[in-house]
Formats: structure tokens, sequence, C-alpha cells
């Protein structure tokens, strides 16, 4: 079982800043098939990011994924205000399970 | 439109058993895996299971084989997560989700909190 840990637990930025999400797997994902995904207080997970670097239908262009092998990243360009959530990261390359991250919040600072 | 429709809350007994569903509309049910995830209060996802309507076929996460048992009846495009015998332990949300090969989970039920409590 592919093992995904996320850094940091927690991220305190202002809006409009840059925020940088790092994943890290216990070994190599294959093809690169590591998602991300966005969930608000309340709410289901929302894909964002699959392939490591193509984004969801919908999905703006301030997110922005990628790595490969064993390093992946989250980058929000520009932090607005409806971007404050908790992000996983998911492998699916392997076979089953399909493991997430334990994830990292985004908060206002 | 794709969708997913998930059963109501549940409020149940240490020991009793519990069934929820999980309705899928808006695309061929039986060309799609069907994933379930775990959030306990206050934590992260955990990936329960996948199973394929189109035959049945399905994988459970070590951590959950023989705790829950996943289904689907592809006649009415609904996928399951059953209990035999729930624990205070159950108590969470459980998402079920659609499952891209390409993508990962792309679409996603509303969820089902489950509370288990004497």
């Amino acid at each position: 079982e592919i093992v995904l840990t996320q850094s940091p637990g927690t991220l305190s930025l202002s809006p409009g800043e840059r925020a940088t999400l790092s994943c890290r797997a216990s070994q190599s994902v294959s093809s690169s098939y590591l998602a991300w995904y966005q969930q608000k207080p309340g709410q289901a997970p929302r894909l964002l990011i699959y392939g490591a670097s193509s984004r969801a239908t919908g999905i703006p262009d301030r997110f922005s994924g990628s790595g490969s092998g064993t390093d992946f990243t989250l980058t929000i360009s520009r932090l607005e205000p409806e971007d404050f959530a908790v992000y996983y990261c998911q492998q699916y390359g392997s076979s089953s399970p399909w493991t997430f991250g334990q994830g990292t919040k985004v908060e206002i600072k | 439109e794709v969708q997913l429709v998930q059963s109501g809350a549940e409020v149940k007994k240490p020991g009793e058993s519990l069934k929820i569903s999980c309705k899928g509309s808006g695309y061929s049910f039986t060309s799609y895996w069907i994933g379930w995830v775990r959030q306990m209060p206050g934590k992260g996802l955990e990936w329960m299971g996948i199973i394929y309507p189109g035959d049945s076929d399905t994988r459970y996460s070590p951590s959950f084989q023989g705790q829950v048992t996943i289904s689907a009846d592809k006649s009415i495009s609904t996928a399951y997560l059953q209990w035999s015998s729930l624990k205070a332990s159950d108590t969470a949300m459980y998402y079920c989700a659609r499952w891209d090969a390409m993508k990962g989970f792309d679409y996603w039920g509303q969820g089902t909190l489950v509370t288990v409590s004497s």
C-alpha cells in the first residue's frame, strides 16, 4: 500500500498570496496517477487536478499541479477567499487501495 | 448531468445493522466504478473500497475488508455500503463517488452521516 504524506499540515496565508502544497509518496506513483481534491466545511470533496497536472472541468487556472514519481505539488497562484479549505492528494496508479494523504488545511492568516 | 444521491442520515445503536445507498444518474451506471470513502469527525478521507456495477467486481482496502460489504444493483443504478454489526467507531460521514480510471473520483455524492451511539 502506498502511503502519501502531505506537508505542511496547515498553511496560513493571506488572500492574493501563493500557496504551495506538497504530497510525497512512499513509492513511485505509476503514470503520474495522482489527484488533488478540495474540501470545504460541510461539503463533499471536489476534484481539482488529475493525472498530476490536468485541471478538472471548471477548475480555475490559478490551480496547477506538477510532479512525478514520488513528489507532487499543488500550487494556487493567487489565493481567492473561496480557496481557503482542506486539500487532499490521492494516488490511483498502482493496484488498490487508492490511498489519500492526510490533508493540508489552507487557512486565512 | 451526472449525479450521485445518497440516502439520509442514520442514527443507530451498537450491534445494529445498516445499509446505506448511493443512486447514480446522468451516465451509464454500469460503465464506471463506484467507491466509498469514510471521513470520521474532524479527520481526513479514507478509501474504503470500490465496486464495478457492470459485473460486481469489488475491491476493499485491507483496513475495511471484513468490516463492511459493498454491493450494487445495476437494475436501479444504486450502490450500497452495509454493516452487519455497527460499532461506535463507525460514526462518520460516508461518501460515495464515481471512479474514472484516468481522473480518480470525479463526481461525489452529498454524503451520509452515520451516528452510532447507545
